[in-house]
């Protein structure tokens, strides 16, 4: 069965410093992967997704993430994060039979220091 | 793009009532449609796939009796929290799967149950 792990909880960063929330998966073959957000009372919006090709993948944002097969990580990050970056975040996997059943990590919540 | 409805965004209910929760594609029709919960301060647990013309699968835990999955459309699926108890408070999410295949869901907006 698929998994995924996200190890931090809670990360707290100063505005301006770079970010990187980590994601480690469990599944047998390659599978869909995918960073989502979720502000305070709100819904889900995707940052960016892994199906295949570049293993570095682009998002919204200013984020990015790195597909890592070696390691089965998927750690997301970004260059200098901004106060409105402050929210929870999930990472998720999906299988390649179908990749809208999506199994969501425990979340990562992201305070930002002034 | 694709988006999907989610109706309503909240309710408010008293203990022993059901409450309906509606998941629509607006612009494309979907066969398979999944359902999540998620309890405060949680993460999103999968509870079951609502099937067009057919049962829903259940995911292992989640009683069925208690969330009825229905999927009478290609374009709607409906969950009800039926005889609610104030541990049912959540927010509810529904997802459709994107048009073209494989390609990565559609959330609804969600919403949030809350049994008083």
């Amino acid at each position: 069965a698929q998994s995924v792990t996200q190890p931090d909880i809670h990360i707290t960063v100063s505005e301006g410093a770079s970010l990187e929330l980590r994601c480690n998966y469990s599944y047998g073959a390659t599978p869909y992967l995918f960073w989502y957000v979720q502000s305070p009372g709100q819904g889900l919006q995707l940052l960016l997704k892994y199906f295949s090709g570049d293993t570095l993948v682009q998002g919204i944002k200013g984020f990015e993430a790195e597909f890592k097969r070696s390691q089965s990580s998927f750690n997301l990050r970004k260059p200098s994060v901004h106060w409105s970056d402050a929210a929870e975040y999930f990472c998720a996997v999906a299988s390649y039979s179908s990749a809208s059943k999506i199994i969501f990590g425990s979340g990562t919540r992201l305070s930002i220091r002034p | 793009g694709a988006v999907v409805s989610q109706h309503p965004s909240w309710v408010i209910c008293k203990s022993g009532t059901s409450v309906k929760i509606e998941c629509r594609s607006l612009d494309f029709q979907a066969t398979t449609m999944f359902w999540y919960r998620q309890f405060p301060k949680q993460s999103l647990m999968l509870m079951a796939t609502s099937n067009e013309g057919s049962k829903a699968t259940y995911e292992q835990g989640v009683e069925k009796d208690k969330f009825l999955i229905n999927h009478a459309s290609l374009t709607l699926s409906t969950l009800t929290v039926t005889s609610a108890h104030p541990e049912d408070s959540s927010f509810y999410i529904c997802s459709a799967p994107g048009r073209a295949p494989n390609t990565e869901a559609f959330f609804g907006q969600g919403t949030r149950l809350t049994v008083v």
